[in-house]
């Protein structure tokens, strides 16, 4: 089954601890991003990534990082951890050329108090 | 920058009857896609109706249909013959053509379907 897979789909950690949310798709997708979904904002992009080893900054990229070693995973890293981070996230994946449809994760649910 | 907007935060139907919920949006470019995505409960993102702005003909999935307006980048979403599976949280999105370009969505429109 094509299919974008997150985990945890629920965390909820302190300020400062440092934690990374998976993201694995299996459908030899070149494109992945990762959004946050906050209410009354609608879902903002984070970070993007067109193919292995290449990454670059959504609208809202301070406090993330990410990594892209192999073409299937594309892992979101917070370092440090703030609660204004406590958000939605999602992983999201598309072919890169023409108006391929994009596939999201199920959406993790992260609390940082 | 593409905006999109969505300026109805809520809206009812009851059950069988037809919905229509509003998107406009800002941009410059020519060519490009316009997406309305459903969120239920369960939060999962899932494609509802596709548009390729080179194409002058409404897209249509079964009970669901658009108004496409370039001219106006209006993009409104009819529901027919609303199902109580229909409430959820509905997201109008655009994309521009090109590899590297992000999703850009509105805030919302959160429906309930009433019996």
């Amino acid at each position: 089954e094509a299919q974008v897979t997150q985990n945890p789909r629920y965390l909820i950690t302190v300020t400062g601890k440092k934690l990374t949310v998976t993201c694995s798709q299996n459908m030899n997708h070149e494109y992945m991003s990762w959004y946050r979904q906050d209410p009354g904002l609608g879902l903002r992009q984070i970070y993007y990534s067109m193919n292995v080893e290449v990454t670059d900054k959504g609208d809202v990229p301070e406090g993330y990082k990410v990594s892209r070693k192999e073409k299937r995973n594309f892992p979101l890293i917070l370092e440090s951890p703030s609660p204004n981070q406590t958000s939605l996230y999602f992983c999201a994946s598309r072919h890169l050329a023409g108006g391929h449809e994009q596939y999201f994760g199920p959406g993790t649910r992260l609390t940082v108090t | 920058a593409q905006t999109v907007t969505q300026s109805q935060p809520e809206m009812s139907v009851q059950e069988a009857e037809t919905v229509t919920l509003s998107c406009t949006y800002d941009t410059s470019e020519s060519d490009y896609y316009l997406f309305w995505y459903k969120q239920p409960p369960s939060r999962q993102m899932i494609l509802v109706i596709r548009q390729e702005a080179y194409k002058q003909q409404n897209a249509t999935e079964n009970r669901f249909s658009v108004n496409f307006q370039k001219a106006a980048k209006s993009f409104s979403l009819k529901i027919s013959d609303s199902q109580l599976g229909d409430a959820a949280m509905y997201f109008c999105a655009y994309r521009r053509t090109g590899t590297a370009s992000k999703l850009t969505f509105g805030t919302g429109t959160r429906l309930q379907v009433t019996l």
